[in-house]
């Protein structure tokens, strides 16, 4: 295990098309987080899981954006009808409920739209 | 709500010089409170927490409540402390949604 993944690392997109993103946690991390960071922002909460149940969901998701963690292992982010706005470095990150609360970060997706 | 102030997106300082990254908050709870790092083209990646009360690769960080800060410092710069550093804020309680600041770069001069 080498840690949180994500796929694709780069994914460049025209307005109006729709993408979705994979996470690969850390197996034994049963806590999935997404986040979004924009050009000198630090990172900002979109949604959070605990196992296969969806906790929380920031304002920052609006309709267009849903994530899913079908059998509490990975997990992916759709954005629909994409923006412009929605150019954006997209991390994940997984904890261990119960651990020390630390969360471990994938490299992200940046998402480019035209 | 809760939010983190880190008010300086640029930090220089001479390599053996003491470095002090300024980070306050603002939460009505009990916070706990983190420091996240990223060098360049590395993920980020957790540096210290305040209950451990930990020094992680010679930096410190205390929590004070009474001016609710959670200043990051170190007595002197080294090369490899440039990088992108994060302050950040999990309420306590069941699961920890995280709120970051904005960052400070850090930039050791040789």
């Amino acid at each position: 295990d080498t840690g949180v993944s994500q796929d694709p690392r780069h994914k460049i997109t025209k307005r109006g098309q729709n993408v979705t993103f994979r996470c690969d946690p850390i197996s034994e991390h049963n806590r999935l987080y997404w986040y979004r960071q924009t050009l000198g922002q630090g990172p900002e909460f979109l949604t959070y899981f605990q196992n296969e149940a969806q906790l929380e969901k920031s304002r920052l998701l609006s309709d267009r954006f849903s994530a899913e963690r079908p059998k509490g292992s990975f997990s992916t982010l759709e954005i629909q009808r994409t923006e412009q706005g929605d150019s954006a470095m997209y991390l994940c990150a997984s904890s261990f409920l119960g651990g020390t609360y630390e969360q471990y970060f994938g490299p992200g997706t940046r998402l480019t739209v035209t | 709500a809760q939010r983190v102030t880190q008010p300086e997106k640029l930090l220089s300082v001479f390599k053996g010089a003491p470095v002090e990254l300024k980070c306050n908050y603002s939460y009505s709870g009990s916070p706990e409170l983190f420091w996240y790092v990223q060098y360049s083209r590395q993920r980020l990646q957790l540096l210290l927490r305040h209950i451990s009360r930990e020094s992680i690769k010679g930096f410190t960080a205390d929590l004070n409540k009474g001016e609710t800060s959670f200043h990051l410092k170190k007595p002197f710069a080294q090369e490899e402390d440039s990088a992108m550093y994060y302050c950040a804020l999990s309420t306590s309680g069941g699961y920890q949604k995280v709120t970051f600041g904005i960052g400070t770069k850090l930039q050791v001069i040789p």
